[in-house]
């Protein structure tokens, strides 16, 4: 089935570093979005991309929406303890009979204060 | 306001009994997401809803998964007879409309089928 190849896997950095992970696909997504998932909790969403070649930031969040639409990356500044879990990233496509949300695999990270 | 409420949060089972996991959406959100996350296969979209009716359900394993729907604020995932590879996070979500993408999901299910 569609899959959504994210890297790294995992990152292991010290609390300050910034952090970049992205997320390609063999076909083209309408929206992407990046999702945050702290440990015991459900996925929460940090950004949403609707627009090829789109940068949107949110406070030390930064995503953009590859402009071949099959790509996405997503960074993040100054890193802090409270940014460790797993971030997804999730494509879109409108039409067709229905409109799944394909997650990505997952980027485990850990920030050592 | 409450966010998505599932339950129970986490249900520890013998293999071939049955499963039955809750959901309650965000009041207003017409659409309903059943998702399983596991470490082999990460999150799956099992089925959902719109306006409580079934629209995709291709992401159901097999017939000992079902999942309904009976009003705007409930829904159920049954599993019977469970067994140990169904052990996984069940994960319900809802969102206000389907082409933004943007899901709200409770806090998960953690079943261990034993």
């Amino acid at each position: 089935g569609q899959q959504l190849n994210q890297s790294p896997q995992s990152m292991f950095i010290q609390e300050g570093e910034d952090v970049s992970m992205n997320c390609t696909s063999s076909s083209i997504f309408n929206t992407w979005l990046w999702y945050k998932q702290d440990p015991g909790e459900g996925p929460v969403l940090l950004i949403a991309l609707y627009k090829a070649g789109e940068l949107t930031s949110n406070g030390r969040l930064t995503a953009q929406f590859g402009i071949t639409r099959k790509d996405s990356f997503l960074n993040i500044s100054a890193s802090i303890p409270s940014d460790v879990g797993i971030y997804f990233c999730a494509g879109q496509r409108y039409g067709g009979a229905t409109n799944k949300l394909i997650f990505g695999t997952g980027t485990l990270l850990a920030v050592q204060p | 306001d409450a966010g998505v409420i599932q339950s129970p949060r986490h249900e520890v089972t013998e293999m071939g009994q049955e499963v039955t996991l809750r959901c309650k959406p965000i009041s207003g959100h017409d659409y309903l997401f059943w998702y399983r996350q596991t470490m082999m296969r990460g999150l799956e979209l099992l089925i959902y809803f719109n306006n409580n009716v079934p629209i995709d359900d291709s992401g159901m394993p097999e017939d000992r998964f079902s999942a309904k729907m009976p009003n705007a604020s409930f829904s159920t995932l049954k599993i019977q007879p469970s067994e140990p590879r169904d052990s996984a996070v069940y994960f319900c979500a809802s969102s206000l409309e389907l082409v933004t993408g943007e899901l709200f999901f409770g806090e998960g299910s953690r079943l261990t089928v034993l």
